[in-house]
């Protein structure tokens, strides 16, 4: 399993840009990358998922160069309620049996 | 779309007792459901993956007998606790998904106390 490294934690303001990059360096070729949020005592929720390339959606960004060693994930003028952990998750897509490991993630505050 | 109900969302029951969690996947069929544990401020930990009709897949270090899952349909998976104690105490998490190249989509956990 790719196992990937985050930032553990990052500050942003309102209105503000925010990118999360993650890095996976031994990705396999059947490797899919999907980017979470969590809040406290919930589940994540599903962001958005890419395979390579630029993939947009309408609440983020995700960003994989043509290696896919890294991912970034971008979110567009931040607001408060986007406090929260975010996950990239790494994993295989080949198969149904296919499983993904998380990583330790990404705490982003933001400030007023 | 992609809704994942898990129920209860939190339960508090004495030591020795049995503790079953349901996971269902409301508007889609799952052919593999996920069972995470997360411990507070830690990362969400894989303990198993099942397919439906299919015996669950446990990770290493997870007891499949204190542990049980079964998958029994596309659209339904269970986690029972057994004989629980209070190091079983975590937020217990699943998740569903539909094929094997699309995404996860989690349950909003179960909180269990042991005590």
């Amino acid at each position: 399993l790719a196992k990937t490294t985050q930032p553990i934690s990052m500050d942003s303001y309102e209105g503000q840009e925010v990118n999360i990059t993650c890095s996976h360096n031994n990705i396999a070729t059947n490797d899919y990358i999907t980017w979470y949020q969590q809040f406290p005592s919930q589940g994540p929720r599903f962001i958005i998922q890419g395979y390579k390339t630029k993939v947009t959606n309408e609440v983020a960004s995700l960003f994989i160069p043509a290696d896919r060693k890294s991912s970034t994930l971008s979110l567009p003028r931040v607001s408060l309620s986007d406090t929260a952990v975010y996950y990239c998750l790494v994993g295989d897509g080949s198969t149904n049996a296919g499983k993904s490991t998380f990583g330790d993630g990404t705490t982003l505050t933001v400030k007023p | 779309g992609a809704v994942v109900s898990q129920h209860p969302s939190w339960v508090i029951c004495k030591s020795g007792t049995s503790v079953k969690i349901e996971c269902r996947s409301l508007d889609f069929q799952a052919t593999t459901m996920f069972w995470y544990r997360q411990f507070p401020k830690q990362s969400l930990m894989l303990m198993a993956t099942s397919n439906e009709g299919s015996k669950a897949t446990y990770e290493q270090g997870v007891e499949k007998d204190k542990f049980l899952i079964n998958h029994a349909s596309l659209t339904l998976s269970t986690l029972t606790v057994t004989s629980a104690h209070p190091e079983d105490s975590s937020f217990y998490i699943c998740s569903a998904r539909q094929e094997s190249n699309q995404p996860q989509h989690f349950g909003d956990g179960t909180r269990l106390s042991i005590l």
